[in-house]
């Protein structure tokens, strides 16, 4: 079963726009990761942000986490036609190290 | 570092045969996982794990499924019977033990995509 629900499914924006994606999940966590995958492909790990850690930078990626609305953002700022992808929230189920992930929010941008 | 390597890439089988696909992680990662992705979903969790014990099975994974990681290194999935419903992407992902510089991120090989006509 999904943990996560990515809001929205899809998301098409122009190049140099940013992008949000987010992501809401069921139950009490460590950790929580995002993924890339592009068409066809594997995933791709990210970024991952603790569960006692609010925000985190990486590159132009920032993710936000709110463990007491259980959800999470994905933010790609200045996003470039090579971020068209898939992505994938995931968090480890308690006491074991299985990623649980969401649905997905597919993303496309155009040049 | 290779990354994660899954052969074949590509299957397509009829129904009633069995198929086996190999996964090989990345040579210091002690954990090993197998995800089911179908279109238009995320990965679910079909099993784990560590070094040659397997410590977790999803209930995905059915009696006609099997999987092994006979020295700890590389795995196989084998799937029994195939039904058109085993159709999907098969992904193996890898992770270093706790301690050792991960924070339980995985690392994914580019799949197997298997097609029962």
């Amino acid at each position: 079963s999904q943990q996560g629900e990515e809001d929205p499914q899809a998301l098409s924006i122009q190049e140099g726009e940013n992008a949000t994606m987010n992501c809401s999940y069921k139950t009490s966590i460590n950790n929580l990761q995002w993924y890339r995958q592009n068409s066809g492909r594997g995933l791709v790990h990210l970024i991952l942000i603790r569960s006692n850690e609010r925000e985190k930078h990486s590159g132009r990626l920032r993710v936000t986490l709110d463990t007491s609305k259980k959800s999470s953002s994905l933010l790609i700022t200045a996003s470039r036609a090579a971020d068209t992808a898939s992505y994938f929230c995931a968090t480890p189920s308690y006491n074991t190290d299985k990623l649980i992930f969401g649905t997905g929010t597919r993303l496309q941008v155009f040049p | 570092d290779t990354g994660v390597s899954q052969n074949p890439r590509h299957k397509i089988t009829k129904r009633g045969q069995n198929v086996t696909f190999r996964c090989d992680p990345i040579s210091e990662h002690n954990r090993l996982y197998w995800y089911r992705q179908t279109l238009g979903q995320g990965p679910e969790f079909l099993t784990y794990f560590q070094n040659e014990a397997q410590l977790e099975k999803s209930r995905l994974l059915s009696d006609r499924f099997s999987a092994e990681r006979p020295k700890g290194s590389f795995s196989t999935l084998e799937i029994q019977r195939t039904e058109q419903g085993d159709s999907a992407m098969y992904l193996c992902a890898s992770s270093p033990p706790w301690g050792t510089g991960g924070s339980g991120e995985q690392y994914f090989g580019p799949g197997t995509r298997l097609t029962v006509t």
